[in-house]
């Protein structure tokens, strides 16, 4: 079975500044991670995905996360933060086979972004 | 393109009666799952439907149902509701729900169980 771990239920950055969300996975096949992002009383939002294509994946509005097999990671960074960023940001894996339709999310990293 | 539409945004029910949300996908996708969003429990998945067939299904009690038609709509149904059914319902569309597509998700039904 698969799952995913964000380390940091919260975090805080000044704007400006390097915008750092964790991800861990655990698949017991290769599997294709993403990131999504939700506004308040919105709903999510695809950032980027990884699906073995190349390890450094960049996605929308300059965020970019890199796939690393011997860490189990997939981390989500943007160089320098908006106002605007502020929003809640899920990682999410999908095993492959016959896991039709089911992405399997984290609990989520709240990120605030200061003035 | 139009995106993914949910019907009602809101709802509000009691303890016991049971309910239907809607959900519109993108033209062209096949593909529709559903998940309940929780501040305890996150993000889980319910089940997926396509081709009117469902294909994958999570962890939920047998009161949660649903049905796809024929033009790729989707509803889902709740019976007897209980206060820790309250949650935002998204709604997810995409080509073939395969594990490497995009899928797009809906703004959601935020259900109130009184």
């Amino acid at each position: 079975a698969q799952s995913v771990t964000q380390l940091g239920s919260h975090v805080s950055v000044s704007e400006g500044a390097l915008v750092l969300l964790r991800c861990n996975y655990s698949s017991s096949v290769p599997p294709y991670l993403f990131w999504y992002v939700q506004y308040p009383n919105q709903g999510l939002q695809l950032l980027l995905k990884y699906t073995s294509a190349a390890t450094l994946v960049k996605g929308i509005n300059g965020f970019e996360a890199e796939f690393k097999k011997s860490e189990t990671s997939f981390h989500l960074t943007k160089p320098s933060a908006h106002m605007s960023d502020a929003a809640e940001y899920f990682c999410a894996v999908v095993a492959g086979g016959t896991s039709y339709g089911k992405l399997t999310f984290g609990q989520g990293t709240i990120l605030t972004v200061h003035p | 393109k139009a995106g993914v539409t949910q019907t009602p945004r809101y709802l509000i029910k009691t303890r016991g009666q049971q309910v239907t949300l809607s959900c519109s996908p993108i033209s062209g996708h096949r593909s529709v799952s559903w998940y309940q969003q929780t501040p305890g429990q996150g993000l889980q998945f319910l089940f997926e439907y396509f081709s009117e067939t469902q294909r994958n299904k999570g962890n939920f009690p047998g009161r949660f149902s649903g049905r796809q038609f024929s033009n790729s709509r989707s509803e889902m149904n709740v019976s007897t509701l209980e206060l820790g059914d309250s949650a935002l319902y998204l709604c997810a569309s995409s080509w073939t729900g395969g594990p490497s597509t995009e899928a797009f998700f809906g703004q959601g039904t935020r259900l109130t169980v009184v």
